[in-house]
Protein backbone atom coordinates (compact mmCIF):
# COMPACT_ATOMS: atom_id res chain seq x y z
CA UNK A 1 0.00 0.00 0.00
CA UNK A 2 1.42 3.28 -1.00
CA UNK A 3 1.90 5.41 1.63
CA UNK A 4 0.95 9.10 1.82
CA UNK A 5 2.76 11.38 -0.40
CA UNK A 6 4.28 14.91 -0.81
CA UNK A 7 6.11 17.22 -2.51
CA UNK A 8 7.94 19.38 -2.97
CA UNK A 9 10.12 17.80 0.14
CA UNK A 10 12.36 20.68 0.58
CA UNK A 11 11.30 24.70 -0.30
CA UNK A 12 13.57 27.68 0.29
CA UNK A 13 11.65 31.07 -0.71
CA UNK A 14 11.92 34.67 0.48
CA UNK A 15 9.66 36.50 3.13
CA UNK A 16 6.73 38.27 1.03
CA UNK A 17 6.65 35.58 -1.53
CA UNK A 18 4.24 32.97 -2.37
CA UNK A 19 4.65 28.61 -1.71
CA UNK A 20 2.46 26.06 -2.14
CA UNK A 21 2.86 22.47 -1.16
CA UNK A 22 1.27 19.16 -2.35
CA UNK A 23 -0.14 15.91 -0.50
CA UNK A 24 -1.73 12.73 -2.09
CA UNK A 25 -2.91 10.23 0.98
CA UNK A 26 -3.51 6.91 1.10
CA UNK A 27 -6.09 5.75 -1.67
CA UNK A 28 -9.41 5.46 0.00
CA UNK A 29 -8.55 7.69 2.89
CA UNK A 30 -11.42 10.13 3.72
CA UNK A 31 -9.67 12.15 5.87
CA UNK A 32 -6.72 14.37 5.29
CA UNK A 33 -4.89 16.93 7.76
CA UNK A 34 -1.99 19.24 7.01
CA UNK A 35 0.58 20.32 10.44
CA UNK A 36 2.89 22.68 10.75
CA UNK A 37 5.41 21.31 12.92
CA UNK A 38 8.25 24.48 14.00
CA UNK A 39 11.86 22.73 15.03
CA UNK A 40 11.36 21.85 18.75
CA UNK A 41 7.83 21.55 19.09
CA UNK A 42 5.20 18.98 18.22
CA UNK A 43 2.80 19.30 15.30
CA UNK A 44 -0.05 21.52 15.29
CA UNK A 45 -2.85 21.27 13.03
CA UNK A 46 -3.65 23.56 10.58
CA UNK A 47 -6.55 22.12 8.66
CA UNK A 48 -8.77 18.63 8.45
CA UNK A 49 -10.59 17.83 5.75
CA UNK A 50 -13.37 15.00 5.29
CA UNK A 51 -13.32 14.45 1.94
CA UNK A 52 -14.15 17.62 0.15
CA UNK A 53 -15.01 19.46 3.50
CA UNK A 54 -13.46 21.15 5.93
CA UNK A 55 -13.88 19.95 9.30
CA UNK A 56 -11.66 22.11 11.71
CA UNK A 57 -9.79 25.16 10.51
CA UNK A 58 -9.37 27.18 13.88
CA UNK A 59 -5.76 27.09 13.57
CA UNK A 60 -5.15 27.92 10.47
CA UNK A 61 -3.65 31.97 9.94
CA UNK A 62 -6.49 32.50 7.46
CA UNK A 63 -4.72 35.60 6.23
CA UNK A 64 -1.76 34.30 4.52
CA UNK A 65 -2.63 30.50 4.51
CA UNK A 66 -5.31 28.65 2.64
CA UNK A 67 -5.67 24.73 1.64
CA UNK A 68 -8.23 23.12 -0.84
CA UNK A 69 -9.22 19.44 -1.26
CA UNK A 70 -11.37 20.11 -4.50
CA UNK A 71 -12.17 16.15 -4.92
CA UNK A 72 -11.53 15.03 -1.82
CA UNK A 73 -8.64 13.36 -3.28
CA UNK A 74 -4.81 15.14 -3.22
CA UNK A 75 -4.53 18.52 -1.33
CA UNK A 76 -2.54 22.12 -1.77
CA UNK A 77 -1.74 23.80 0.96
CA UNK A 78 -0.39 27.55 -0.03
CA UNK A 79 0.86 30.71 1.90
CA UNK A 80 0.98 34.14 0.43
CA UNK A 81 2.82 35.69 1.58
CA UNK A 82 5.08 33.88 3.67
CA UNK A 83 6.72 35.28 6.80
CA UNK A 84 9.69 34.03 8.44
CA UNK A 85 7.85 32.51 11.56
CA UNK A 86 6.72 29.87 8.46
CA UNK A 87 9.64 28.19 8.84
CA UNK A 88 8.65 24.95 9.79
CA UNK A 89 8.32 20.99 8.37
CA UNK A 90 4.61 20.73 7.16
CA UNK A 91 2.88 17.41 7.54
CA UNK A 92 0.38 16.08 5.81
CA UNK A 93 -1.59 13.06 7.34
CA UNK A 94 -4.70 10.44 6.09
CA UNK A 95 -6.63 8.37 7.79
CA UNK A 96 -10.06 5.76 6.61
CA UNK A 97 -12.87 7.86 8.45
CA UNK A 98 -11.70 10.93 10.92
CA UNK A 99 -12.55 8.88 13.70
CA UNK A 100 -9.89 10.61 16.34
CA UNK A 101 -8.98 7.09 17.60
CA UNK A 102 -7.97 5.98 14.63
CA UNK A 103 -3.92 5.80 12.98
CA UNK A 104 -2.90 8.87 11.15
CA UNK A 105 -0.76 8.34 8.58
CA UNK A 106 1.84 10.71 8.19
CA UNK A 107 4.02 11.30 4.41
CA UNK A 108 7.34 12.46 4.71
CA UNK A 109 6.71 16.57 4.98
CA UNK A 110 8.17 19.67 3.42
CA UNK A 111 10.93 21.82 4.92
CA UNK A 112 10.30 25.44 4.27
CA UNK A 113 12.78 27.67 5.34
CA UNK A 114 11.39 31.15 4.85
CA UNK A 115 14.89 34.07 4.61
CA UNK B 1 -6.97 25.01 26.64
CA UNK B 2 -5.57 21.64 25.93
CA UNK B 3 -2.24 21.14 27.06
CA UNK B 4 0.33 18.38 26.79
CA UNK B 5 4.13 18.20 28.37
CA UNK B 6 6.62 16.12 27.52
CA UNK B 7 9.88 15.68 29.67
CA UNK B 8 12.88 15.10 29.58
CA UNK B 9 13.12 17.55 25.91
CA UNK B 10 16.44 15.62 25.28
CA UNK B 11 17.89 12.36 26.42
CA UNK B 12 21.18 11.01 25.72
CA UNK B 13 22.03 7.39 26.29
CA UNK B 14 24.30 4.25 25.72
CA UNK B 15 23.34 1.35 23.40
CA UNK B 16 21.64 -1.19 25.91
CA UNK B 17 20.55 1.17 28.25
CA UNK B 18 16.70 1.27 29.58
CA UNK B 19 14.95 4.76 29.34
CA UNK B 20 11.57 5.90 30.72
CA UNK B 21 9.83 9.16 28.30
CA UNK B 22 7.09 11.01 30.34
CA UNK B 23 4.19 12.64 28.83
CA UNK B 24 1.68 14.53 31.18
CA UNK B 25 -1.67 16.47 29.58
CA UNK B 26 -4.57 18.77 31.21
CA UNK B 27 -7.07 18.49 28.39
CA UNK B 28 -11.24 18.64 28.95
CA UNK B 29 -12.99 15.48 28.41
CA UNK B 30 -9.73 12.90 27.96
CA UNK B 31 -10.48 10.24 24.94
CA UNK B 32 -7.27 8.81 24.08
CA UNK B 33 -3.10 9.25 24.27
CA UNK B 34 -1.55 8.24 21.27
CA UNK B 35 2.03 7.84 21.50
CA UNK B 36 4.31 8.40 17.63
CA UNK B 37 8.36 7.81 17.14
CA UNK B 38 9.85 10.57 14.54
CA UNK B 39 12.72 9.84 12.86
CA UNK B 40 13.29 12.90 10.56
CA UNK B 41 10.28 13.88 9.13
CA UNK B 42 7.33 11.43 9.34
CA UNK B 43 5.79 10.62 12.37
CA UNK B 44 5.04 6.74 12.85
CA UNK B 45 2.42 5.33 15.07
CA UNK B 46 3.72 3.05 17.89
CA UNK B 47 0.54 2.79 20.62
CA UNK B 48 -2.64 3.95 21.39
CA UNK B 49 -3.62 4.14 25.37
CA UNK B 50 -7.55 4.59 25.73
CA UNK B 51 -7.49 2.88 29.38
CA UNK B 52 -5.69 3.53 32.68
CA UNK B 53 -3.80 0.42 33.94
CA UNK B 54 -3.65 -1.31 30.99
CA UNK B 55 -0.09 -1.14 29.10
CA UNK B 56 0.63 -1.49 25.56
CA UNK B 57 3.56 -4.16 24.50
CA UNK B 58 5.33 -4.34 21.41
CA UNK B 59 8.95 -5.70 21.64
CA UNK B 60 11.40 -3.59 23.78
CA UNK B 61 8.50 -0.62 23.65
CA UNK B 62 6.20 -0.62 26.46
CA UNK B 63 3.66 2.04 27.71
CA UNK B 64 1.02 2.75 29.85
CA UNK B 65 -1.50 5.21 31.21
CA UNK B 66 -2.29 6.76 34.38
CA UNK B 67 -5.90 8.41 33.67
CA UNK B 68 -5.69 9.32 38.00
CA UNK B 69 -2.71 11.44 37.39
CA UNK B 70 -2.92 12.60 34.24
CA UNK B 71 0.42 10.70 32.79
CA UNK B 72 2.20 8.08 30.63
CA UNK B 73 5.33 6.60 30.35
CA UNK B 74 7.14 4.91 26.76
CA UNK B 75 9.49 2.33 28.37
CA UNK B 76 12.27 1.17 26.05
CA UNK B 77 14.63 -1.33 27.63
CA UNK B 78 18.10 -2.66 25.91
CA UNK B 79 18.12 0.66 23.69
CA UNK B 80 19.47 0.14 19.76
CA UNK B 81 20.83 3.03 18.15
CA UNK B 82 17.91 2.73 16.19
CA UNK B 83 15.62 4.04 18.59
CA UNK B 84 17.44 7.46 18.04
CA UNK B 85 14.54 9.22 17.27
CA UNK B 86 12.14 11.75 18.22
CA UNK B 87 8.79 10.25 20.53
CA UNK B 88 5.91 12.28 20.70
CA UNK B 89 2.65 11.80 22.76
CA UNK B 90 -0.24 13.17 21.54
CA UNK B 91 -4.26 13.44 23.28
CA UNK B 92 -7.61 13.30 21.87
CA UNK B 93 -10.04 15.12 23.65
CA UNK B 94 -13.97 13.71 22.94
CA UNK B 95 -15.68 16.03 20.74
CA UNK B 96 -12.92 17.19 19.31
CA UNK B 97 -11.66 15.52 15.91
CA UNK B 98 -7.91 16.05 16.34
CA UNK B 99 -4.36 15.08 17.96
CA UNK B 100 -2.87 18.07 20.62
CA UNK B 101 0.59 17.29 20.35
CA UNK B 102 3.42 17.52 23.01
CA UNK B 103 6.90 19.35 22.26
CA UNK B 104 8.40 15.73 21.83
CA UNK B 105 11.18 14.06 23.45
CA UNK B 106 14.68 14.15 20.97
CA UNK B 107 16.35 10.56 22.15
CA UNK B 108 19.88 9.85 21.12
CA UNK B 109 21.56 6.11 21.74
CA UNK B 110 25.11 6.46 21.66
CA UNK B 111 27.06 3.05 20.61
Amino acid sequence: EAGVAQSPRYKIIEKRQSVAFWCNPISGHATLYWYQQILGQGPKLLIQFQNNGVVDDSQLPKDRFSAERLKGVDSTLKIQPAKLEDSAVYLCASSKTGNPQETQYFGPGTRLLVL
Amino acid sequence: EDKVVQSPLSLVVHEGDTVTLNCSYEVTNFRSLLWYKQEKKAPTFLFMLTSSGIGKKSGRLSSILDKKELFSILNITATQTGDSAVYLCAVVTQGAQKLVFGQGTRLTINP
